[in-house]
């Protein structure tokens, strides 16, 4: 079976860093997106990996290891607007998303 | 620009009326459109998907149904609701399978 494997949830401090996983099993692979989704609201694009290594975008980076089934979300500088749900998907073989629960990150001054 | 518009915001109708929610897509054109649903604390669950008019897959078995009667144009709908049918609701769209998708604001639905 098809499965994408994160933290539930995740408590870091206002200004800090925090590193949030994704593992994955997929019948394929055809790139790593990585959303945000504040509470009641829709998700919004964050990142796309299809190659090895690190994309670097403002305060937040992603990275992806496709031998190791891995992928981090790191987020620096952390704000309080910052907390929310982070979503890993994965595109399969058949360029079908597979998509994580998702990791709730909770942000404290 | 692009823009998504998925209506109602929310909706709570009765076990066993028959539900219709739509999503328009603007500033693009042959979109590749997607309903989801996310159950409280869970993932996206693909319901349907279309890359042209006419063209719906049906990812779950289930009691809804999808229609794109326009190439900017999708509806989901149910001839009967049941309570397991409430969740959070959204419509998206992307340019291709490996491009980013972007979401409507999403519909709320509670089956009472």
């Amino acid at each position: 079976g098809q499965n994408i494997d994160q933290p539930t949830e995740m408590t870091a401090t206002e200004g800090a860093i925090v590193q949030i996983n994704c593992t994955y099993q997929t019948s394929g692979f055809n790139g790593l997106f990585w959303y945000q989704q504040h509470a009641g609201e829709a998700p919004t694009f964050l990142s796309y990996n299809v190659l090895d290594g690190l994309e670097e975008k403002g305060r937040f980076s992603s990275f992806l290891s496709r031998s190791k089934g891995y992928s981090y979300l790191l987020l620096k500088e952390l704000q309080m607007k910052d907390s929310a749900s982070y979503l890993c998907a994965v595109l399969d073989s058949n360029y079908q998303l597979i998509w994580g629960a998702g990791t709730k990150l909770i942000i404290k001054p | 620009s692009q823009t998504i518009h998925q209506w109602p915001a929310t909706l709570v109708q009765p076990v066993g009326s028959p539900l219709s929610l739509e999503c328009t897509v603007e500033g693009t054109s042959n979109p590749n459109l997607y309903w989801y649903r996310q159950a409280a604390g869970r993932g996206l669950q693909l319901l349907f998907y279309s890359v042209g008019i006419g063209q719906i897959s049906s990812e779950v078995p289930q009691n809804l149904s999808a229609s794109r009667p326009q190439d900017r144009q999708f509806i989901l709908s149910s001839k009967k609701l049941l309570l397991s049918d409430s969740g959070f609701y959204l419509c998206a769209w992307s340019l291709r399978e490996n491009t980013e998708a972007f979401f409507g604001q999403g519909t709320r639905l509670t089956v009472v």
